[in-house]
């Protein structure tokens, strides 16, 4: 069946450096991708998403490359800021007809060290 | 910026009652969702609503559950009969003509 799992639980990265946060997924057939952070007592804030048609997507200090043929996701944040610590999910947009359920990883915890 | 609300932000219950979660959408939305979240795990989805009525729902969504969109502007989740194991957080989401599903601050579920 579909999932979405999450290579590591937590990450603790400097304050000023660069994070990787990876994801893999089973089912080859999905085209759109998300990743969702989390803070504390919050609901998942949209980050950035891709399509299958793509390998690499960039926004504002952060960055989603998509690898196909390992099934394979991640993102990476450039120069983390204090504010960037949370809970970092990937996502799958299934379903049907557009209705597009979301199927969530595990989650990843990141802490930014001063 | 518009955002999805939740009401209230902590229902505390006994087990066996009956819970309405309410959501108040993005208000030129048409898609609306329920997530649940249990303490230290992921996100699961429990139903996606279009058009007045279930487009797909999980196999959490038992009879149990139910959803309405009484009016314009709300989208319930109520819980029949809670029992323990339903103790979570319920978020609910809204999406647009795009695909970006917007998450509201969710509900606090606790049954004792």
């Amino acid at each position: 069946g579909e999932s979405v799992g999450l290579h590591l639980p937590t990450l603790s990265v400097q304050e000023g450096d660069n994070s990787i946060i990876n994801c893999a997924y089973s089912n080859s057939a999905s085209d759109y991708f998300i990743w969702y952070k989390q803070e504390s007592g919050k609901g998942p804030q949209f980050i950035i998403d891709i399509r299958s048609n793509m390998d690499k997507r960039q926004g504002q200090r952060v960055t989603v490359l998509l690898n196909k043929t390992v099934k394979h996701l991640s993102l990476q944040i450039a120069a983390t800021q204090p504010g960037d610590s949370a809970v970092y999910f990937c996502a799958e947009n299934g379903g049907f007809l557009g209705a597009q359920k979301l199927v969530f990883g595990q989650g990843t915890r990141l802490t930014i060290n001063p | 910026e518009p955002e999805v609300t939740q009401t209230p932000s902590h229902q505390v219950t006994q087990m066996g009652q009956e819970v309405i979660l309410r959501c108040v959408p993005i208000s030129n939305h048409l898609y609306f969702y329920w997530y649940r979240q249990i303490l230290g795990q992921k996100v699961e989805f429990l139903v996606s609503f279009y058009n007045n009525e279930i487009s797909e729902k999980s196999e959490i969504f038992d009879d149990q559950f139910s959803v309405e969109r009484p009016d314009g502007s709300n989208f319930t989740l109520k819980i029949r009969s809670t029992k323990l194991e339903d103790s979570a957080m319920y978020f609910c989401a809204s999406r647009g003509a795009g695909n970006e599903q917007f998450f509201g601050p969710g509900t606090r579920l606790t049954v004792l």
